[in-house]
């Protein structure tokens, strides 16, 4: 139980194109999800949260506006990287939580690997 | 906000020794430490975690211990082996996101 899926697994794009990921716990109900940027011998660093039906919350320093974030779903939760430039390019990776179960563990999806050109 | 801290960086055990990894965390509220294994371009996977009602926890060759006053957590690996050659990551629940560390790379030498 508690799989995450991500789709794509990896993209590469033209600078000043968009990319859209998808997020989705495949056999749970996610109240709550979680995006997460890792650049190459880093840590994961949140970028926001997003509960079902409501806006997202991002994390100081992340550009809302350029990083959109969609929970339309208790299955799915969706990342566009609006403008992408190369300093975009990284790993982004999605988690998911059921916190009306009473836990507050994350479950990780296998990650997006953005590359912009 | 939560600032976690994570040592050693790297860590390089023989096959069948133990291993290490400790984190401090500050805020005394926190009540959630889940340790990930991430191998390279994978996803993080939770191996153990632990809440602030325990001091330890065992699942067969790993372990988590939290010292609640001091405000930090180990994680122990025992008999190690190969395949447990990866990144670690301690994270610390603060206010229902996860501030994790920053990472500790072991390498098992046969």
């Amino acid at each position: 139980g508690a799989v995450v899926s991500q789709h794509p697994s990896r993209v590469i794009c033209k600078s000043g194109t968009s990319v859209k990921i998808e997020c989705r716990s495949l056999d749970f109900q996610a109240t709550t999800m979680f995006w997460y940027r890792q650049f190459p011998k880093q840590s994961l660093m949140l970028m926001a949260t997003s509960n079902e039906g409501s806006k997202a919350t991002y994390e100081q320093g992340v550009e809302k506006d350029k990083f959109l974030i969609n929970h339309a779903s208790l299955t799915l939760s969706t990342l566009t990287v609006t403008s992408a430039h190369p300093e975009d390019s990284s790993f982004y990776i999605c988690s998911a939580s059921n916190r009306d179960r009473g836990t507050d563990t994350q479950y990780f999806g296998p990650g997006t690997r953005l590359t912009v050109l | 906000g939560e600032n976690v801290e994570q040592h050693p960086s790297t860590l390089s055990v023989q096959e069948g020794d133990s291993a290490v990894i400790k984190c401090t965390y500050s805020d005394s509220a926190s009540n959630y430490f889940p340790w990930y294994k991430q191998e390279l371009g994978k996803r993080p996977q939770l191996i153990i975690d632990i809440r602030s009602n325990v001091g330890e926890k065992k699942d067969q060759r790993i372990a988590v211990t939290l010292n609640k006053t001091a405000k930090h957590f180990s994680l122990h690996i025992t008999e190690t082996q190969p395949e447990d050659s990866a990144v670690y990551f301690c994270a610390v629940d603060s206010w229902g996101k996860l501030q994790f560390g920053a990472g500790t790379q072991v390498v098992v030498t046969p």
